[in-house]
């Protein structure tokens, strides 16, 4: 079974900081994804990548980056918290191409 | 961009009722999954299946790309089925980027 494991289930920050959310994955798989959720806003994709140092705005990229040093992992980083960016972030993987993306189990952020 | 409608948005059953979860898109995909996301948050894949049928054990699904809808059937419904049961969609040389629907809320009463 597909692995996907995120580095935190709830996290609370304050405005300001630097946060950074952790993703990895243990099947080489080598597309790799970011969404966060909202709502009455669904999920929504923040930033992809498809190979190692290689990434891909999604449609809500906009005060976040990304980091994908290694092939099993991706990092989503935000660079000064907001507290618009409170919400569920949700990683996924895939094997690249047309092939179904597994999710890990989200990451609860809270920015006060 | 593609649009991804769900119906119905809620539904209520009781426990061991069946019931059909429909999903219509607006363009033509290569790449249809259907999730469900638990109480928990956790979503979990379900089927992958941009054309044709699958089951696993009490669900089913099928996609019928030529006419951009897929179905979700759940027979005998239980409780642990509740949440929220969502289809998404990818195309053509999109590089993976899945477009969800908005959802399904299912409660199973017992």
């Amino acid at each position: 079974d597909v692995k996907v494991t995120q580095s935190s289930r709830y996290l609370v920050k304050r405005t300001g900081e630097k946060v950074f959310l952790e993703c990895v994955q243990d099947m080489d798989h080598e597309n790799m994804f970011w969404y966060r959720q909202d709502p009455g806003l669904g999920l929504r994709l923040i930033y992809f990548s498809y190979d190692v140092k290689m990434k891909e705005k999604g449609d809500i990229p906009e005060g976040y980056s990304v980091s994908r040093e290694k092939k099993e992992r991706f990092s989503l980083i935000l660079e000064s918290a907001s507290t618009n960016q409170t919400s569920m972030y949700l990683c996924a993987s895939s094997r690249g191409g047309t092939q179904p993306q597994h999710f890990g189990d989200g990451t609860r952020l809270s920015i006060l | 961009g593609i649009q991804v409608e769900q119906s119905p948005p809620d539904l209520i059953l009781q426990e061991g009722a069946n019931s059909t979860l429909r999903c219509n898109f607006s363009d033509s995909v290569n790449n249809l999954q259907w999730f469900h996301q638990n109480p928990w948050g956790q979503l979990i894949n379900l089927f992958y299946i941009p054309s044709g049928t699958k089951q696993n054990g009490r669900l089913s699904a099928t996609t019928v790309a030529t006419e951009r809808y897929s179905l979700l059937y759940i027979s005998s419904s239980q409780t642990t089925d509740s949440g929220v049961y969502f289809c998404a969609v990818e195309q053509h040389n999109q590089g993976g980027k899945l477009i969800f629907g908005q959802g399904t809320e299912l409660s199973v009463k017992p």
